[in-house]
């Protein structure tokens, strides 16, 4: 089957510039996750989307990070204005229904890393 | 605080060796999973453990969790260029599907 698609890869922009990054999940797959990873740091969790619902946006950044999955399919994850300390990964995952067994058996894609000059 | 501690930081190991990677958190855990990450890529799942004293196997990696469900353990067994990479606990902390948290990571090293 095919993984969580990703894109971009990479990005560099300038501080206070805007920047997005999309995440398209697995197929059948309710819950969606964007996580940041810092450099030498464990990914943390940034929003928790069940179908087009937030369940946890509670370590979001609101001021400047903003996430959306209105057809509770693929999802954008924004950042305006970026700052120098949000270089990171930025990984997205899936999983099943949070309600279902083996819903925290997370299938992760391969990140998009940020690079704020 | 960091919620789960790993150990060691970063491991350097000759291929052929056996070695062991630490996850330990403060509080009683309602699941426990591994993952590996290769540089400058996603995580890969590897094992789930959520019973008191349950240990699992996939080839040469062995993870278990202790019998108070707050310490995890994962082994590898004569290590290959393969095993490489940086490997990562994550938790279930609240008993809901509500993400996990994860800890920073194990860089692990294979010398030839």
């Amino acid at each position: 089957e095919a993984g969580v698609a990703q894109s971009p890869r990479y990005k560099i922009i300038e501080k206070r510039q805007s920047v997005a990054f999309w995440c398209n999940p697995i197929s059948g797959h309710a819950t969606l996750y964007w996580y940041q990873q810092i450099l030498g740091q464990g990914p943390k969790l940034l929003i928790q989307f069940q179908n087009n619902g937030v369940v946890d946006d509670s370590q979001l950044p609101k001021d400047r990070f903003s996430a959306e999955r209105l057809k509770g399919v693929d999802s954008t994850l924004k950042i305006q204005p970026a700052k120098l300390e949000d270089s990171a990964v930025y990984l997205c995952a899936s999983s099943l229904d949070r309600h279902l067994a083996g819903a925290n058996v997370l299938t992760f894609g391969a990140g998009s890393r940020l690079t704020v000059l | 605080s960091q919620e789960l501690e790993q150990s060691p930081q970063s491991l350097i190991v000759q291929e052929g060796k056996n070695l062991t990677i630490n996850c330990t958190s403060s509080k009683t855990l309602y699941g426990l999973y591994w993952y590996k990450q290769k540089y400058g890529e996603g995580l890969i799942f590897l094992m789930m453990l959520q019973k008191g004293g349950e240990e699992k196997s996939h080839e040469k990696i062995t993870a278990k969790l202790d019998e108070k469900k707050q310490q995890s353990s994962l082994h590898i067994t004569a290590s290959q260029p393969s095993h490489a990479g940086i490997y990562l606990c994550g938790a279930d902390m609240g008993g809901g599907a509500d993400g996990l948290t994860f800890g920073k990571g194990t860089h692990l090293i294979i010398q030839p």
